[in-house]
């Protein structure tokens, strides 16, 4: 089985510009989350999405948005980068939101310069 | 904001001791894990243990969980230079969501 992939694995964008990460979940799970980690703020929740539908949201700006198909495949967009917005992008998936274990995909490394 | 806090935020180690992390966390929980994560990259359960239990094994992982001090240790045995990673715990809030801790960078000396 697939793990979950996310792309790009990297990404260098300007102040100002826009951006839409990517996730695909394993197979089968449903429930699909974000998360930024940055040293200084250790891992912080975006955002769930389960059956399209956004369950919950952490406590981020509304530049930052996602979405989710009904493949169960998920994307997150960044609107107007700051420089604070360079980290680590990370989605994890799950069958169902009420499952206890995470699956992590590699992250997208985003630098904002 | 961060429920687990780690400790200690660094562990440097010689390869075949004992590598110890605490988590402490504030609220009442249904259950704690905890996850490994390599240099800048995604993170892999590693194991779950819920409040009814106080200890949980898996290979070389001890888990321990007070509730009544709301702290859990994680145990390492006969460190390896694999194990060298970025430890976390994570607890969940009345909405499933993994509240996460700082994390315990662990580095094991061949």
């Amino acid at each position: 089985k697939a793990g979950v992939t996310q792309t790009p694995r990297y990404l260098i964008k300007t102040r100002g510009q826009q951006v839409t990460l990517s996730c695909s979940p394993i197979s089968g799970h449903r429930s699909v989350s974000w998360y930024q980690q940055t040293p200084g703020q250790g891992l912080q929740f975006l955002f769930e999405y389960f059956s399209e539908t956004q369950r919950n949201k952490g406590n981020f700006p509304g530049r930052f948005s996602g979405r989710q198909f009904s493949n169960s495949r998920s994307e997150m967009n960044v609107s107007t980068l700051e420089l604070g917005d360079s980290a680590l992008y990370l989605c994890a998936s799950s069958p169902n939101p009420a499952d206890l274990e995470a699956f992590f995909g590699q992250g997208t490394r985003l630098t904002v310069v | 904001s961060q429920q687990g806090e780690e400790d200690p935020q660094a562990l440097s180690i010689q390869e075949g001791e004992n590598a110890t992390m605490n988590c402490s966390y504030k609220t009442s929980i249904n259950n704690l894990q905890w996850y490994r994560q390599n240099s800048g990259r995604g993170l892999v359960h590693l194991i779950l243990i819920r409040s009814n239990e106080r200890e949980k094994h898996s290979g070389r992982l001890r888990v321990t969980l007070d509730t009544s001090k709301k702290s859990s240790s994680l145990l390492i045995t006969a460190s390896r230079a694999a194990d060298t990673a970025s430890y976390f715990c994570a607890t969940e809030d009345s909405n499933y969501q993994l509240i996460w801790g700082a994390g315990t960078k662990l580095i094991i000396k061949p």
